[in-house]
């Protein structure tokens, strides 16, 4: 298995620019999410997914739209990009929603918006 | 909603001293802590984790310990090495379909 494989590792926007960081995962995985992190800040919570067609956000939502047509992929959508949203992100899955299970982390995109 | 306060933010040893590291948590209901480790550049994972039903948990030389009435856990590294430098994340949860709240993390250098 390869686990979760996020796309791409590093990226530049320019402030208004829009664009969609890629997670897959190979696990049958019903629990994807999305995490920001910031220096400071820990491992912050975008956006979740606790299978097909089901989505919601988390702790810092705004400026990303997620979607969730199959089990395997879980895109975020950078809308409008801002300065702000400097970060480094990481997508996340585990077999169910359930919260007391081991999360798998992808080796994630490093995204600078100048 | 959960709040997660982590302490300290950095933390240097020597090596083969001990590390620990302390979060609290605000919610009585939380019944779930997990701890998870990164390494400079890498994915965190998950090292040990510790559910409200038992006080302690150890796996060679790590061991998270869990206080319900003071609301707090602990991270216990002994025989510090190396390659235990990482970013080390505490996280809590207050129910089974719940969402998982980190801590800021601690920076752990052991020094040789």
């Amino acid at each position: 298995n390869a686990g979760v494989t996020q796309t791409p590792k590093f990226q530049v926007l320019k402030t208004g620019q829009s664009m969609t960081l890629q997670c897959a995962q190979d696990m049958n995985h019903e629990y994807m999410s999305w995490y920001r992190q910031d220096p400071g800040m820990g491992l912050r919570l975008i956006h979740y997914s606790v299978g097909a067609g089901i989505t919601d956000q988390g702790e810092v939502p705004n400026g990303y739209n997620v979607s969730r047509s199959t089990t395997e992929d879980f895109p975020l959508r950078l809308l409008s990009a801002a300065p702000s949203q400097t970060s480094v992100y990481f997508c996340a899955s585990r077999p169910t929603g359930r919260t007391n299970e081991k999360l798998f982390f992808g080796s994630g995109t490093q995204l600078s918006v100048l | 909603g959960e709040n997660v306060e982590q302490h300290p933010s950095t933390l240097s040893v020597q090596e083969g001293d001990s590390a620990v590291i302390k979060c609290t948590y605000s919610d009585s209901a939380s019944n779930y802590f997990p701890w998870y480790k990164q390494e400079l550049g890498k994915r965190p994972q998950l090292i040990i984790d510790i559910r409200s039903n038992v006080g302690e948990k150890k796996d060679q030389r790590i061991a998270v310990t869990l206080n319900k009435t003071a609301k707090h856990f602990s991270l216990h590294i002994t025989e510090t090495q190396p390659e235990d430098s990482a970013v080390y994340f505490c996280a809590s949860s207050t129910d089974s379909w719940g969402k998982l709240q980190f801590g800021a993390g601690t920076q752990v250098v052991v020094t040789p």
